[in-house]
């Protein structure tokens, strides 16, 4: 248990379908983080928030929208995917997002496959 | 910009074998080093750090050392077990207009056999 928890695990969802993923970390972190891991891929960071602003948007595609109402929660919203997009969605939080020696801590992850 | 080299795997080992997994980077500045653990079916967890040169990080027998003359932080281990069967990740911590962001490696799967 990390602390920081991940819902669903498994996502099934159509190319037109709308879908949410969620992250809760219950640790007094002020930064959270999606990543992207695909198959013989490097994880790939798409979003930071700090302390509730984006700080980070790595080239996402808007069909990937991310919200964080407050410090403890990160969602990422999902419309009109492509099969591409079928990965493991990881929420990360840390401390705060300043400071190279800041440690992440991940979720689980949610497993997304687009039909 | 910043990037983080690992050997391909599967690492393919019995158990109490000798464990060397490498890794080499590329950055900027002075990054910190970390290497993350994946176990089947979990997210990332942090197995050790390094945040300067010579410094040497070391978790559940596990060791790796910044070594800046030679841009690596090689992960070894003296006697593997079943359990430490699990896909590891390289990754680099950099400032990036005062946010620090990781940059992983494509992460290298170990198997250990009894």
């Amino acid at each position: 248990e990390t602390g920081v928890t991940q819902t669903p695990r498994h996502l099934v969802m159509g190319m037109t379908n709308k879908k949410s993923l969620k992250c809760e970390q219950h640790l007094g972190h002020n930064a959270m983080y999606w990543y992207k891991q695909s198959a013989k891929k490097p994880l790939e960071l798409m979003f930071v928030y700090n302390f509730k602003e984006q700080t980070e948007n790595n080239s996402v595609p808007s069909r990937f929208s991310p919200e964080c109402p407050n410090s403890s929660h990160l969602f990422l919203h999902l419309h009109t995917l492509q099969p591409e997009d079928s990965a493991l969605y990881l929420c990360a939080s840390s401390l705060t997002a300043g400071g190279a020696t800041n440690i992440q801590y991940f979720g689980a992850g949610t497993r997304l496959s687009v039909l | 910009g910043d990037s983080v080299t690992q050997m391909e795997g599967p690492v393919t080992l019995s158990e109490e074998a000798f464990l060397t997994i490498n890794c080499t980077y590329t950055a900027t500045g002075y990054p910190s080093l970390f290497w993350y653990v994946q176990y089947p079916g979990e997210g990332l967890q942090l197995l050790l750090k390094a945040t300067k040169a010579d410094d040497k990080g070391s978790n559940k027998g596990f060791e790796a050392t910044y070594r800046k003359e030679t841009t690596s932080f090689h992960l070894e281990k003296g006697s593997v077990q079943v359990s430490d069967s699990a896909v590891y990740f390289c990754a680099l911590s950099a400032l990036d207009s005062g946010y620090s962001t990781l940059t992983f490696g494509k992460g290298t799967m170990l198997l250990v056999s009894p």
